[in-house]
Formats: structure tokens, sequence, C-alpha cells
């Protein structure tokens, strides 16, 4: 059984760029959530979506947006890119029918040039 | 507004010391608390999950606390080795499922 992966592994970018991530969840899960993780700190959380809609939203602006397939793969998108989305990307994914806990993806690592 | 903190920052000991390592947070209305392990640029992986309703919960060397009224969660790991150098991150649930997490003890485990 897969655990969550994520791709790509590494990718770098210019300011002003537009950026998509993509999750897969664990088998058996439908919940997906997204954090990032700047060095030194712990994971933020931007968003969480659950049956194809953004279900609950951390403080992050709108130029992070998401989605989620019907197979309940996901993506982030991260539009006109700061030097400052610089981080870590990871990908949690859950069953919503239990509070169990969550499994996390390998991380995508974004540098913002 | 939910804040968890992790205290100590960092952590060197000795191989074969036992590690305890601290969380705390400041609304008891969490649904479980997760201990993870984080190597260096890599993703989380789970430790330990406490329920809101428990008070312990053990796996192999690790053992976790939980005292919800007092805000506060410690992660206990039995004679040290090695391998077990890494940053420990814990994080509390809210009923959607958010994960808030503290900054994490970096931790040195020299042979």
């Amino acid at each position: 059984d897969a655990g969550v992966t994520q791709s790509p592994t590494h990718l770098i970018k210019t300011r002003g760029q537009q950026v998509t991530l993509r999750c897969s969840p664990k088998s058996g899960h439908d919940t997906v959530s997204w954090y990032q993780q700047a060095l030194g700190q712990g994971p933020q959380f931007i968003f969480q979506y659950y049956e194809e809609e953004e279900r609950q939203r951390g403080n992050f602006p709108d130029r992070f947006s998401g989605h989620q397939f019907p197979n309940y793969s996901s993506e982030l998108n991260v539009n006109a890119l700061l030097l400052g989305d610089s981080a870590l990307y990871l990908c949690a994914s859950s069953y919503a029918g239990s509070y169990n806990e969550q499994f996390f993806g390998p991380g995508t690592r974004l540098t913002v040039l | 507004k939910q804040e968890v903190t992790q205290i100590p920052a960092a952590l060197s000991v000795p191989e074969g010391e036992n590690l305890v390592l601290n969380c705390s947070f400041t609304d008891s209305a969490i649904y479980n608390l997760q201990w993870f392990r984080q190597d260096p640029g890599k993703g989380l992986t789970s430790l330990l999950l406490i329920q809101s309703s428990q008070r312990e919960q053990t796996s192999g060397r690790l053992n976790a606390s939980l005292d919800k009224s007092s805000g506060r969660s410690t992660l206990y790991i039995a004679a040290s080795q090695p391998g077990d150098s890494a940053t420990y991150l814990c994080a509390v649930r809210d009923s959607w499922g958010k994960l808030q997490f503290g900054a994490g003890t970096q931790v040195v485990v020299t042979p």
C-alpha cells in the first residue's frame, strides 16, 4: 500500500511565476490537507479539501489555491510567487469518518529565486 | 486562537539516556494530539497519536502522555540511540482535522 505521494520532489521558480504541486492520498483516505513549512519552523496549515471542496482554510492569501479531484488526489497552486514562498510544502491525508492519525507525504521543496 | 509551544527548542544527550520532550497548548478543546518525527529536509513520520479521552499511549521505547486540562503532553524516549537524532514535532487537531504544530525540538544523540 503506497503511502501519501507528492510530486515533484524539488522545484525552482523565479519571482512572479506560478507553480502547481501534486498530492495523492493514502489508499482509503478522502481528505487532503496542505501545509507550508519554512526552515526551522513547524508546518503551517494552508487548507483542507474534502469531497472536492475547500473545507477549511488557514491564514494564507488568495494566491494560494487548490483543487481536489474525484479520485481524492489534490493540487496546490501558488500564483505570483514571492521569495517568502520558499518552503517545504507538505500534503497530509486522512479519513473524514474518524479522528485517526494523519499521514504525511515526503514534501515538495520549493525555492523561489 | 490555539498556540502550541515546544520546550526545549534543542536537546543534546549521550547515547543511552532517556529523552523528555515537552509540548503545551493553550486551548484544551482538542480532538487528539499527534507526535511526529522529521529528519532533515524530509516529511513527517507519525510516532504516536493520543485521543483526547486518553491519558497515555505507548509504542516500543516511546511513551506519550496527555493532560488535556492543563494543556500539556510529554514524549518520553527510553534508552536513546544515535538513530533517534531528528526533530520532534507535536500537533493538536481541531474538530475539522486541522493540525496546529509547535516549532519542534531538535534532538541530537551522541555516541
